[in-house]
């Protein structure tokens, strides 16, 4: 149990197009998810929160009209890159947290981003 | 606050030997404490986690680590490397109450000599 999935697994777009990517839990129903980017060698770094009907909690320096999130329900949750530019090239990474009692997330495979 | 230093980007073991990945961790609270493995081009997957119980927490893949409250660390190990091991190891700390931000470390690139 507790699966979380991600699609696309890799998208290549051109500069200045938005890109969704979709963050899903298969297999519970997730009190809240979470992206994160994780660039080349490096760790993964938490870009927003969100809560299911709520507005996503942003981290400092992550610019929310650029990076869209929308969590419409328990098992899904939407990360869109706006105006896409060749910087924004990353790793996209979702998780999601089971329950508010537990601090295990579950994480999707990854989506590659690369923007030409 | 809470951040988490993984000693040594790189660490390369032969087969069958010793693995050893470092983990010390800041916590103003008691913590919680994850090891994660990312293969390339993959999402990350859970090996073990402590949570307060026991304090040598044993994982998936025959990892396990040790809480040692005094050192400040939660070091990863195994007896006996496997190819298959060859991977990035990330630590991760968190705490309890509510929902908590997890902080991860840097990651460590786990190389296995054959």
């Amino acid at each position: 149990g507790a699966v979380v999935s991600q699609h696309p697994s890799r998208v290549i777009c051109k500069s200045g197009t938005s890109v969704k990517i979709e963050c899903r839990s298969l297999d519970f129903q997730a009190t809240t998810m979470f992206w994160y980017r994780q660039f080349p060698k490096q760790s993964l770094m938490l870009m927003a929160t969100s809560n299911e009907g709520s507005k996503a909690t942003y981290e400092q320096g992550v610019e929310k009209d650029k990076f869209l999130i929308n969590h419409a329900s328990l098992t899904l949750s939407t990360l869109t890159v706006t105006s896409a530019h060749p910087e924004d090239s990353s790793f996209y990474i979702c998780s999601a947290r089971r329950d508010l009692r537990g601090n295990e997330q579950f994480f999707g495979p990854g989506t590659r981003l690369t923007v030409l | 606050a809470q951040s988490v230093t993984q000693l040594g980007s790189h660490v390369s073991v032969s087969e069958g030997a010793l693995v050893l990945l470092r983990c010390n961790y800041s916590s103003s609270v008691p913590p919680y404490l994850f090891w994660y493995v990312q293969y390339p081009n993959q999402g990350l997957q859970l090996l073990l986690k402590y949570t307060s119980a026991a304090t040598l927490v044993k994982g998936i893949n025959g990892f396990e680590a040790e809480f040692k409250k005094s050192e400040t660390s939660f070091h990863l190990t195994k007896p006996s490397a496997h190819m298959s091991d060859a991977a990035e190891y990330f630590c991760a700390v968190t705490h309890s109450g509510g929902y908590q931000k997890v902080t991860f470390g840097t990651g460590t690139k786990l190389q296995v000599i054959p």
